[in-house]
């Protein structure tokens, strides 16, 4: 089946520096990626959506500046958490929309601790 | 507004028993529902999905789940649970329009007891 790679698996950085995820569909072209943050015992929430060669799209509340996504590609959407801190240690997801059939799939997440 | 709930937070199930977990929504569109698995530390796994047609959905892992618009409501079972169940689940809703942006509860963590 389809597989979404996502990178790190898990990663500890000290505050004020950036942390960068990779989100990378193996087998299939992915139109359209999105990227979730969970915390401890709680729900996802979507962040945003990107699609491949334009801006991504953000949701409520989540600073764009601070969580800058890049869609560079129809198999890589980025993350970065930039100047991360405490606040910001979290489990991240992100899901990718197969662009033929329109399937959609998660990756294994990553969680990130900031010191 | 939409919103997806799972009014359980936590349900425990003895080994062979049979398990129902709860989710309503409340959406504007047409939704397309989903149940997800979620492992400690993992990400997610589908268990099933609807967008159309028979409204009882088969799933992997020998799960089901039913949607019924009058009540809102797309309830996952599963006739004898495994020990191997026991993990977090979540129900999501999407839609066309919001390009499969998943809503989704806060999830229903599993026990399952010998």
């Amino acid at each position: 089946g389809a597989v979404v790679s996502q990178h790190p698996s898990r990663v500890i950085c000290k505050s004020g520096t950036s942390v960068k995820i990779e989100c990378r569909s193996l087998d299939f072209q992915a139109t359209t990626m999105f990227w979730y943050r969970q915390f401890p015992k709680q729900s996802l929430m979507l962040m945003a959506t990107s699609n491949e060669g334009s801006k991504a799209t953000y949701e409520q509340g989540v600073e764009k500046d601070k969580f800058l996504i890049n869609h560079a590609s129809l198999t890589l959407s980025t993350l970065t958490v930039t100047s991360a801190h405490p606040e910001d240690s979290s489990f991240y997801i992100c899901s990718a929309r197969e662009r033929r059939g329109g399937e959609l799939f998660f990756g294994s997440g990553t969680q990130l601790s900031v010191l | 507004a939409q919103s997806v709930t799972q009014p359980d937070i936590h349900i425990t199930v003895s080994e062979g028993a049979s398990l129902e977990l709860r989710c309503n929504y409340s959406y504007g569109a047409t939704p397309y529902l989903f149940w997800y698995v979620q492992s400690p530390g993992q990400g997610l796994q589908l268990l099933l999905k609807y967008f159309s047609g028979d409204t009882l959905v088969q799933g992997i892992k020998g799960f089901e789940a039913e949607f019924k618009r009058s009540q809102s409501s797309f309830n996952l079972r599963k006739p004898s649970v495994h020990w191997s169940d026991a993990a977090e689940y979540f129900c999501a809703v999407g839609n066309s329009n919001s390009g499969y942006a998943l809503n989704f509860g806060k999830g229903t963590s599993l026990l399952v007891t010998p």
